[in-house]
This record gives structure tokens, sequence and C-alpha cells, in this order.
């Protein structure tokens, strides 16, 4: 079946640095996108959502970007901080039914 | 605004026994979701509700898994019997509308071993 996954298991930043998790999707009907935040122990937590009608939304220290073409989401988080080290999922909404699909995940690690 | 409660926090239980996990979702919030979360993956879909009807399933192994959402608000999730891999962390999350752009607000979920 069709499903989510990402590029990069781990990814390593310094404190202050950009950075950039990226994840494909394969579902080219899907309609909405999700980045969600996951610290240990903790259920997902929503950070922010693209819906496949925009190609950039910008949050607060967040941007997601899409690129339908090419089925790519990515997450840009500015400044990182060690606050911001856990695992980060995208996932997509099924326009009819609402079913939400998870990818595999990236783990972030701040370095001070 | 209180969040998606779930209970137990952990379980620990042997093969074959019987297990279950109970979902208070977000006042109002008509669309509720269980997950399976194994180690090191991201959440699979169990199943998901609207009120008290069941949307999906397809992904619920019907064999020893069951769900109700019998008043269209709390859920339970039941596994009988357990195996070795049904070792996981079940998420219930929960979202207003069934509509495509609304986000899902998740529980702190139940971690399951099985012995």
């Amino acid at each position: 079946g069709e499903s989510v996954g990402l590029h990069l298991p781990t990814l390593s930043v310094q404190e202050g640095d950009n950075s950039i998790i990226n994840c494909a999707y394969s579902n080219s009907a899907s309609d909405y996108f999700i980045w969600y935040k996951q610290e240990s122990g903790k259920g997902p937590q929503f950070i922010i959502d693209i819906r496949s009608n925009m190609d950039k939304r910008q949050g607060q220290r967040v941007t997601v970007l899409l690129n339908k073409t090419v089925k790519h989401l990515s997450l840009q988080i500015a400044a990182t901080q060690p606050g911001d080290s856990a695992v980060y999922f995208c996932a997509e909404k099924e326009n009819q039914g609402g079913k939400l699909i998870f990818g595999q995940g990236t783990e972030l690690s701040v370095k001070p | 605004e209180a969040g998606v409660a779930q209970s137990p926090r952990y379980k620990i239980i042997e093969k074959r026994q019987s297990v279950a996990f109970w979902c208070n979702p977000i006042s109002g919030h008509a669309t509720l979701y269980w997950y399976q979360q194994i180690l090191g993956q991201g959440p699979k879909l169990l199943i998901q509700f609207q009120n008290n009807g069941v949307v999906d399933d397809s992904q619920l192994p019907k064999d020893r898994f069951s769900a109700e959402r019998l008043k269209g608000v709390d859920s339970t999730l039941k596994i009988q019997p357990a195996k070795l891999e049904d070792s996981a962390v079940y998420l219930c999350a929960s979202s207003l509308l069934l509509t495509v752009n609304t986000e899902a607000f998740f529980g702190q979920g139940t971690r399951l071993t099985v012995v």
C-alpha cells in the first residue's frame, strides 16, 4: 500500500543552526500534510500543517515546504534549540475518511 | 482545554493473556483514532471512529484486537490473546471533525510489554 516515508533516520545539528528534515510521500491524492514532534515517552505533538494547494507555510521558527511535483515535504527549523531534540514525523491525510498515515520518523539531536 | 487521556500508562502481561486500554478524547471531538507504535517506527492506524461508528479498521488484527466506542465518547481497545509482537505503545488521538484539514491531538499512550 502507499505510505509516507522519510529520507534520514537521524539528524544531528549544532545549537543555533537551522535544521531541515525531509519526507517523501507516495500518494499523490493526499490533500493535507502534517509534521508532528514526538518527545520520549509522549504522544506526537502537532507542529505545522499544509494543504496541497500551498507550497509553503510558516510558523514560529518552523517552515514547511511542499513540492508536489516530486512528492516531497520538508520541515525547516530555524535557530535549533536543545528543546527541539525529538523524533519528527511527517504524516499525510487521505482526502476521504480522514485517515492519517505516518512516515518512519527522523530523530533530531541538537548539540549544545 | 484538557487533552486526550489514556490509561494505564504502562502494562506488562504474559503472552496469551488479555489486556484493555482506555481512552477519553477531547470533549466534543467526534473522531477518535487508535494507533500502534512499535519502537523505532511511526504510528500505524488500527481503527478510526466517527462518533460511535467505525470509519476504518482495515489494519486491525480482528482475530485478537477489538475496539469499541459505545456512546461516542470514551473508547476501549482490547487484545485477546496477546502475542509478543504486540509489544508497542498504543496511542489514542482525537480530532474535532472527520474533514481533511483538522489536526489530530494525541494522548501520551500506553506502553505494552508482552513477555
